[in-house]
């Protein structure tokens, strides 16, 4: 089945700098990549997604990369805010989610 | 519209004790599912329903029934709770056709002792 690997596991970063957190995955047939953000106390909210026919998406402060060839892709977050703290998941679908282990990030002012 | 919602929010059981954590969704959502969150293990499945009457095994399904009878509600059921079972639990809904994109509720936080 598929296996998808999360890193960093935490990830602090200043106000107003960039945060990227990187996924793997080893399944080729997966052919959908969403994002779940996670606010305390809250379910996970998709926030981008990207399909395999795509390499890139951007939506305002937030954008995802794909390299199907390596197996991989990414979330960054530029100029981050103290709003943008949360856990993130990333996960891969070829029908059913497979999700990665989750990144803590905080944003310190 | 409400979304996901489920009850209890919080829980504390005794092991062995048997207990159903509801789900509800007023989407008209044909796939809906049910999802463990652990410390450092992200999101797993335990089990998913692709409409009313239809049920199957996720990833972790041990421990746990769950029925479908019909298109809104997706309860899971604890016959006999086990330390093991501690955990945070989301339940899900998808509409038809895009069983990939997941809508999560608020969660139910379950102690078992």
């Amino acid at each position: 089945g598929e296996n998808v690997e999360q890193h960093p596991s935490t990830l602090s970063v200043q106000e107003g700098d960039s945060a990227v957190i990187k996924c793997t995955y080893s399944d080729s047939a997966s052919n959908y990549f969403p994002w779940y953000k996670q606010e305390l106390g809250k379910g996970p909210q998709l926030i981008i997604d990207i399909r395999s026919n795509v390499g890139e998406k951007k939506d305002q402060r937030i954008a995802v990369t794909l390299n199907k060839t390596a197996k991989h892709f990414s979330l960054h977050i530029t100029e981050t805010q103290p709003e943008d703290s949360a856990v993130y998941f990333c996960a891969a679908s070829w029908g059913k989610l497979q999700f990665g282990a989750g990144t803590q990030v905080v944003v310190t002012p | 519209n409400a979304g996901v919602t489920q009850t209890p929010k919080f829980q504390v059981l005794k092991t062995g004790q048997s207990m159903t954590l509801q789900c509800a969704q007023d989407m008209n959502h044909e796939y809906m599912s049910w999802y463990r969150q652990d410390p450092g293990m992200g999101l797993r499945l335990i089990h998913y329903s692709v409409g009313a009457g239809i049920t199957d095994q996720g990833e972790v399904p041990n421990g746990y029934n769950v029925s479908r009878s019909t298109t809104e509600d997706f309860p899971l059921r604890l016959l006999s709770a086990a330390p093991s079972q501690t955990s945070v639990y989301f339940c899900a809904s998808s509409p038809a056709g895009r069983s990939d994109t997941q809508y999560f509720g608020p969660g139910t936080r379950l102690t078992v002792l």
